[in-house]
């Protein structure tokens, strides 16, 4: 079954990019992986989805300032033009055979 | 759009039981599969429970087998978790998630309802 492992923090300053990276355990290089975002004392929000190829599907609103790309077992989550608001614990999640997978999150501060 | 609505979260002592509910709208609740997805204080998310869109699988993590039970009334468009034998560990803002289709990635979320266990 997938494991997914995050850096537990991530830091970068107001107007720039930053990627983030999601870890697929070894042998599970095809895996489609979803972002979700959280911020403080909210539910999570969906993202987008990321698949094996690079490919990725974000989900209603999601500005296109996020995006998602892949390379052998890592996916990314990459945001562009930082704002504020951005400011957030950032997880990925999977699923295997009967059961779904989160990572450790990562939280991202705007400086 | 779609609309996760969870309620019945409350404080209960150790091994007492408690029913949460999810109203869900704003989609065809009858066609797509559901979760609910936990977070403990503090802590990271964690996947609890799967149901199919017709209730013919279920799926759950370790830590709650044989304590809890997922449902679901599509009369009521409404997701159940009946949560049985409660321990101080399950203490954690639980959140309804609808699955992008019959067992994939999550795609909406509740804003959750918190479970406090403790004496």
């Amino acid at each position: 079954q997938p494991v997914l492992t995050q850096s537990p923090s991530a830091s970068a300053s107001l107007g720039a990019s930053v990627k983030l990276t999601c870890t697929l355990s070894s042998g599970h290089s095809r895996y489609t992986i979803a972002w979700h975002q959280q911020k403080p004392d909210k539910g999570p929000r969906y993202l987008m989805k990321v698949n094996s190829d690079g490919s990725h599907n974000r989900g209603d609103g999601i500005p296109d300032r996020f995006s998602g790309s892949s390379s052998g077992t890592e996916r990314y989550l990459t945001i562009s033009s930082l704002q504020s608001e951005d400011e957030a614990d950032y997880y990925c999640q999977t699923w295997g055979t009967g059961l779904w997978v989160f990572g450790g999150g990562t939280k991202l501060t705007v400086l | 759009q779609v609309q996760l609505v969870e309620s019945g979260g409350g404080e209960v002592q150790p091994g007492g039981s408690l029913r949460l509910s999810c109203a869900a709208s704003g989609f065809t609740f009858s066609t797509y599969a559901m979760h609910w997805v936990r977070q403990a204080p503090g802590r990271g998310l964690e996947w609890v429970t799967f149901i199919q869109y017709d209730g013919t699988f279920k799926y759950y993590t370790d830590s709650v087998k044989g304590r809890f039970t997922v449902s679901r009334d599509t009369s009521k468009n409404t997701l159940y978790l009946q949560m049985n034998s409660l321990r101080t560990e399950d203490t954690a803002v639980y959140y309804c998630a609808k699955d992008h289709f019959t067992g994939s990635t999550i795609d909406s979320w509740g804003q959750g309802t918190l479970v406090t266990v403790s004496s």
